[in-house]
């Protein structure tokens, strides 16, 4: 049973690029929440998917956007990148239908943006 | 708004030593609490969870038990290995919503 997994691992962007992330849940969950996190802090919860809507969203600009696919999979978008954008995205994945709440966690994509 | 507050670190402890990590929140309801690690260069792994008052989660010689009278989740063990050391992280989440993380803790553990 596959994980949650990510692509790419590593990214590196300059100022003002645009920026897509890729994310495939656990075999079995629906929902899809990403998180950043930057060096030294805790992830913070930038927005959640669920039958491809965004169920909540995090205090993140409207440059951060994201989809989810009829099979679950998702995308984060970051548009018009800072400097302050560079940071471990995290995808984490969870059963909602099941009524079970426990996410769990990808690798993550570090992104660098120069 | 619900938050998490865990301890400053690093925490160096030295091979077998006896490991706590203090974890505490602010919540308006019942969350459901968590601990995850995360090792050097990789994402966070679930260690243990608790869904509701006086549950004890557990896992790989780790445990924290649920305890709304002093609203903590205090992270335990009793032998540290070299292998523990990571970053801890103490989280809370109501169902189907966003987890909310505390800053986190470095263990170094020494042989």
């Amino acid at each position: 049973d596959a994980g949650v997994t990510q692509s790419p691992t590593h990214l590196i962007k300059t100022r003002g690029q645009q920026v897509t992330l890729r994310c495939s849940p656990k075999s079995g969950h629906d929902t899809v929440s990403w998180y950043q996190q930057a060096l030294g802090q805790g992830p913070q919860f930038i927005f959640q998917y669920y039958e491809e809507e965004e169920r909540q969203r995090g205090n993140f600009p409207d440059r951060f956007s994201g989809h989810q696919f009829p099979n679950y999979s998702s995308e984060l978008n970051v548009n018009a990148l800072l400097l302050g954008d560079s940071a471990l995205y995290l995808c984490a994945s969870s059963p909602t239908t099941s009524g079970q709440e426990t996410q769990y966690f990808g690798p993550g994509t570090r992104l660098l943006v120069l | 708004g619900d938050s998490v507050t865990q301890m400053e670190g690093p925490v160096t402890l030295s091979e077998e030593a006896f490991l706590t990590i203090n974890c505490t929140y602010t919540a308006t309801g019942y969350p459901s609490l968590f601990w995850y690690v995360q090792y050097p260069g990789e994402g966070l792994q679930l260690l243990l969870k608790a869904t509701k008052a006086d549950d004890k989660g557990s896992n790989k010689g780790f445990e924290a038990t649920y305890r709304k009278e002093t609203t903590s989740f205090h992270l335990e063990k009793g032998s540290v290995q070299v292998s523990d050391s990571a970053v801890y992280f103490c989280a809370l989440s109501f169902v189907n919503d966003k987890l909310i993380f505390g800053t986190g803790t470095r263990l170094q553990v020494f042989p």
